[in-house]
């Protein structure tokens, strides 16, 4: 079955205790992005990558990073977390978002995070 | 900047009643249009899309239909069922461009 696969699906930490949430895709897609979801503000991304070794910040990078060593893993690590970065996560991939080829994404299950 | 914006809910309505969700965007160009959905406890699906002026998007009974004039892409359902209730996200992003930028989600709940 073609999917994204998010792990863990929960997830309670203590603020500065470094973590990693683990996203893996089967589907050979290039392009794979992090979201945040908080209410009220829809959906946030985090960091993108088009390819292994390429990644970019999106609009909420801070205290966050990826790594793309493999096409099909893209972990998003959180250094020092801190409460405000208690959200609903999402991994995506995509085959392509350019121009008319443009097949959006598919999304991983999601990721409750919750810092204290 | 480029931006999505969503009619507030959260929506209620009953089975076989019509679904309108309003979706109006800011952008500088042409961009591709999306709707996704969320059901309870699940990540986002792909609902339908368009690419161009004009075009249609449709799945599962809803359409969509990207508007340039008024820059809008509403979702719309003849008849909703107890299924379809789920927060729905309109969303567009640009060619060559790998960022989805989604309005705030609206909340629909249908009611037998």
């Amino acid at each position: 079955e073609a999917q994204v696969t998010q792990n863990p699906r929960y997830l309670i930490t203590v603020t500065g205790k470094k973590l990693t949430v683990t996203c893996s895709q089967n589907m050979n897609h290039e392009y794979m992005s992090w979201y945040r979801q908080d209410p009220g503000l829809g959906l946030r991304q985090i960091y993108y990558s088009m390819n292994v070794e390429v990644t970019d910040k999106g609009d909420v990078p801070e205290g966050y990073k990826v790594s793309r060593k493999e096409k099909r893993n893209f972990p998003l690590i959180l250094e020092s977390p801190s409460p405000n970065q208690t959200s609903l996560y999402f991994c995506a991939s995509s085959l392509s978002v350019g121009g008319r080829t443009n097949y959006g994404y598919t999304f991983g299950s999601g990721t409750r995070l919750t810092v204290v | 900047g480029d931006s999505v914006t969503q009619m507030e809910g959260p929506v209620t309505l009953s089975e076989e009643a019509f679904l309108t969700i309003n979706c109006t965007y800011t952008a500088t160009g042409y961009p591709s249009l999306f709707w996704y959905v969320q059901y309870p406890g699940e990540g986002l699906q792909l609902l339908l899309k368009a690419t161009k002026a004009d075009d249609k998007g449709s799945n599962k009974g809803f359409e969509a239909t990207y508007r340039k004039e008024t820059t809008s892409f509403h979702l719309e359902k003849g008849s909703v069922q107890v299924s379809d209730s789920a927060v729905y996200f309109c969303a567009l992003s640009f060619r060559f461009d790998y960022k989805l930028s989604f309005g705030a989600g609206t909340t629909v709940t249908v009611r037998a």
